[in-house]
């Protein structure tokens, strides 16, 4: 069974350019969540995708934007990238209205802007 | 709004020594709350949970109490090793949201 995964696991931009992260669930989950982790903080939440359309939004601005596909992969998209979008891009997986709310995390994308 | 408030570190022990890692939060609803290790390279891996109030949660030797009355749900272990080394996240979520609010993360190293 597998967990959820990331690609790709590193990449290098330069400011003002665009990237796309993408995310595969574990199998059986529907719902994605995204979420930026800063070098020596907590993550901070992005946004939420279940059936497609993007639930809950986290303090971040329209710069990133999401997508959800019909067999429940994401995709994060971030625009006229800035140096502070530098981060560790984390992608969760859960099963929607589930009572315990566990989520599974991928191993992340680490994202440089130069 | 929902919040999460954990001890600075880092943490240096010896091992075999006791571990206590506070964990605090800010919740309008009935949270489950969380503990996940983050190894060097690595995602979060989930360590424990507790979904309600009095429930401790259990893994690996790590122990958590789910505690209302003083919004705290703090990491213990008994006797730490050096494969323990890694950095621990708190969290809540609020139920059915999956949204998940973190601490800003405790890092733990055990010298031999």
């Amino acid at each position: 069974d597998a967990g959820v995964t990331q690609s790709p696991t590193h990449l290098i931009k330069t400011r003002g350019q665009q990237v796309t992260l993408r995310c595969s669930p574990k199998s059986g989950h529907d719902t994605v969540s995204w979420y930026q982790q800063a070098l020596g903080q907590g993550p901070q939440f992005i946004f939420q995708y279940y059936e497609e359309e993007e639930r809950q939004r986290g303090n971040f601005p329209d710069r990133f934007s999401g997508h959800q596909f019909p067999n429940y992969s994401s995709e994060l998209n971030v625009n006229a990238l800035l140096l502070g979008d530098s981060a560790l891009y984390l992608c969760a997986s859960s099963l929607f209205g589930t009572g315990d709310n566990e989520q599974f995390f991928g191993p992340g994308t680490r994202l440089t802007v130069l | 709004g929902d919040s999460v408030t954990q001890m600075e570190g880092p943490v240096t022990l010896s091992e075999e020594a006791c571990l206590t890692i506070n964990c605090t939060y800010t919740a309008t609803g009935y949270p489950s709350l969380f503990w996940y290790v983050q190894y060097p390279g690595e995602g979060l891996q989930l360590l424990l949970k507790a979904t309600k109030a009095d429930d401790k949660g259990s893994n690996k030797g790590f122990e958590a109490t789910y505690r209302k009355e003083t919004t705290s749900f703090h990491l213990e272990k008994g006797s730490v090793q050096v494969s323990d080394s890694a950095v621990y996240f708190c969290a809540l979520s609020e139920a059915n949201f999956n949204k998940f609010y973190f601490g800003s993360g405790t890092k733990l190293n055990v010298k031999p």
